[in-house]
Order: structure tokens, then sequence, then C-alpha cells
């Protein structure tokens, strides 16, 4: 079966501009999260969607956003980027959205603004 | 937002030792607490989830602990291997699971 997936692998954009991460969980799961992780650092939480709703949201400003799709997949847009956006991006799929269900990453997009 | 703490940042061990790192948590509204394992350029692997108090879990040479009342979690490895480097990450969720991670704690196993 196939893991979590996200594309694309690596980016680079300039200040100002805006960009879109995708993610596709696995097959079945209905919980797809995101998390921000900068060197030295633990993954941050940005998001979570749970059956296409916002079950949760982190300290993120507002250039950041998210959407689920009626398959799961899962979209993270962050607008107006900065050059401290520059970080790994996470995401995690899960069965539900309970605090025991255990979380699958994929392999991570990793964004360099410059 | 939850302030979880680990520790220590980083360890050198060597292969054959065992080892052991600390998480520490918030033990007021405590839900559960992940372990993951995070290899160099691969994605981050779940160890354990633990939900009850005394709770211990185990897969292989590693275990883990918990002790929700004064808010800490141990992970123990056993006889450590080269492969068992990686950076060890504790989470704990808010009710709707959203994980907020430690720092982690890098293991080094020197051959």
């Amino acid at each position: 079966d196939a893991g979590v997936t996200q594309s694309p692998t690596h980016l680079i954009k300039t200040r100002g501009q805006q960009v879109t991460l995708r993610c596709s969980p696995i097959s079945g799961h209905k919980s797809v999260s995101w998390y921000q992780q900068v060197l030295g650092q633990g993954p941050q939480f940005i998001f979570q969607y749970y059956e296409k709703e916002e079950r949760g949201r982190g300290n993120f400003p507002d250039r950041f956003s998210a959407r689920q799709f009626p398959n799961y997949s899962s979209e993270l847009n962050v607008n107006a980027l900065l050059l401290g956006d520059s970080a790994l991006y996470l995401c995690a799929s899960s069965l539900g959205d309970r605090v025991r269900d255990e979380q699958f990453f994929g392999p991570g997009t990793r964004l360099t603004v410059l | 937002i939850l302030n979880v703490e680990q520790s220590p940042q980083s360890l050198h061990v060597q292969e054959g030792d065992s080892t052991n790192f600390t998480c520490s948590f918030p033990s007021s509204n405590f839900y559960a607490l992940h372990w993951y394992r995070w290899e160099t350029a691969k994605s981050p692997e779940a160890l354990f989830v633990m939900t009850l108090n005394g709770d211990e879990k185990k897969k292989g040479r590693i275990s883990a602990t918990l002790n929700t009342k004064e808010g800490y979690s141990y992970l123990y490895i056993k006889g450590s291997q080269p492969e068992d480097s990686a950076t060890y990450l504790c989470a704990s969720p808010t009710g709707a699971n959203n994980l907020f991670f430690g720092t982690g704690t890098r293991l080094t196993v020197i051959p």
C-alpha cells in the first residue's frame, strides 16, 4: 500500500510569492495534518482537517491556509512568502482525529524562500 | 499550544550500550503521548502511542514508560545499534489530536 505522498519534493520561491503544497493520505485515512519543521526544532502544528472540516489551527498567520478535498487529499497554501517560511513542510494522515490515532508522515516538501 | 520538552538534546553512545531519554509534558488535560523516530532523509515513523498512566510499551529493543501524574515519559533503547541513530521525538496532542512536538533527542550510535 502507498504511504503518504507529498508534492513537490523541493520548491524554490522568492519573497512575496505564493505557494501550494499537496498531500495524498494513506487510503482510508480521513484526517490530514500539516506541520512545519525548521532546523533544530521539532515539527510545529499548522492545521488539521478531518472529513473536510478544519479541526485545529496552530499559531500561524492568516497567510497560511489549507483545505481538504472529497478524496481526503489536502493542499496547504502560503501567501506573501517571507524568508522565515523556508522550512520542511510535513503532511501526516490518520484514520480519525482521536488522540490515540497514530499519524503517518509523508516525506515532506522542502521550501526555500529567497 | 502545549509545552513539550525533551532531554538531552543530543546523545552519543557506543554500540551495545543501553540508553534512555526523557519527554516532559503538561500533566493537566493530558490526552496521549506519541513517540516517533526520525532517521535522516526519511519520514518520521511512529513508535508508540501511550494514553494510560503507568503504560509500558515495547517494540523490539525499544521500550517506553508513561507517568501522566508527573508529566513525563521515558524512552529506553537496549543494546544500541548503529541503525538506531536517529532523532527521537515525542508529541502530546490536544483533544483533536493536533500534535505538539518537543525538539527531539538526536541519538548517534558509534560502531
